[in-house]
C-alpha cells in the first residue's frame, strides 16, 4: 500500500522484557515521526528523524527508548526493559519534509501492552 | 508554553444534528493549525489545514475557522453521520518548534 505502515500491531510483553516496533513511511517521505498516545492523552512526541539523523530526541521519556532510521526510510522504536507505564499506544508519521507546513501521515499505531 | 485545549472533551449527538467542536491556542508565534479525525483503531488522518490569512476552510461536511487573534480555532460537522463517530484533534504549528502541538481531542459519537 502506499500509507505508513506499522508493525506488530499489537504487542503484549512481559515487564523486564525488550520490544521492537517497526514504522515503513511512505516511500519518498524524509521526515518521520514517533508519537506515543495513552489512553484519554494527546499525542506525546518521542522522536523526529530527518533523513537517518535524529535532530529532536528530546521527547524520549528515558534512557530505555531508543530509535534509528536506516537508508532513510524504515524506522524502529526499541524500549528496554519494559515497564508497565510504557502501554500506549505508539504511532509513527512520516511527511515529505520537516518543513511545518508539511502534512504528517500517521500509521494505525502498534498497540503495546506490557503486564 | 506552546499548549492547545480543546473542548468539549466529548461529545454524543443523534444522526443528522450539527455540532461544533472547539480549540484554544497559546503556539507563538503561529504557524498554521490543522484538524484530525481519528477512527478507533486507526491512525489520525488530516481534515483540514489554515494558515494565519484564512478564516474559514471546508471539506465536504467540515469547515473549520480560525480566528488568530484571539487563538481559537472551530469544526463545525453538518448534518452528521454515524461514520463521524471519532476523536477529533486540533494541532497548532509553530512556536519555534518543527515539532506540532497537540491538543487532547474531543470524542464524538453519533447515535442512530
Amino acid at each position: 500500500g502506499a500509507g505508513v505502515s506499522q508493525s506488530p500491531s499489537n504487542k503484549v510483553t512481559e515487564k523486564g522484557k525488550d520490544v521492537e516496533l517497526r514504522c515503513d513511511p511512505i516511500s519518498g517521505h524524509t521526515a518521520l515521526y514517533w508519537y506515543r498516545q495513552s489512553l484519554g492523552q494527546g499525542l506525546e512526541f518521542l522522536i523526529y528523524f530527518q533523513g537517518n539523523s535524529a535532530p529532536d530526541k528530546s521527547g524520549l521519556p528515558s534512557d530505555r527508548f531508543s530509535a534509528e532510521r536506516t537508508g532513510g526510510s524504515v524506522s524502529t522504536l526499541t524500549i528496554q526493559r519494559t515497564q508497565q507505564e510504557d502501554s500506549a499506544v505508539y504511532l509513527c508519521a512520516s511527511s515529505l519534509n520537516s518543513g511545518r507546513e508539511e502534512t504528517q501521515y500517521f500509521g494505525p499505531g502498534t498497540r503495546l501492552l506490557v503486564l | 508554553k506552546n499548549q492547545v485545549e480543546q473542548s468539549p472533551q466529548s461529545l454524543i449527538i443523534l444522526e443528522g444534528k450539527n455540532c461544533t467542536l472547539q480549540c484554544n491556542y497559546t503556539v507563538s508565534p503561529f504557524s498554521n493549525l490543522r484538524w484530525y479525525k481519528q477512527d478507533t483503531g486507526r491512525g489520525p488522518v488530516s481534515l483540514t489545514i489554515m494558515t494565519f490569512s484564512e478564516n474559514t476552510k471546508s471539506n465536504g461536511r467540515y469547515t473549520a475557522t480560525l480566528d488568530a487573534d484571539t487563538k481559537q480555532s472551530s469544526l463545525h460537522i453538518t448534518a452528521s453521520q454515524l461514520s463521524d463517530s471519532a476523536s477529533y484533534i486540533c494541532v497548532v504549528s509553530g512556536g519555534g518548534s518543527y515539532i506540532p502541538t497537540f491538543g487532547r481531542g474531543t470524542s464524538l459519537i453519533v447515535h442512530p
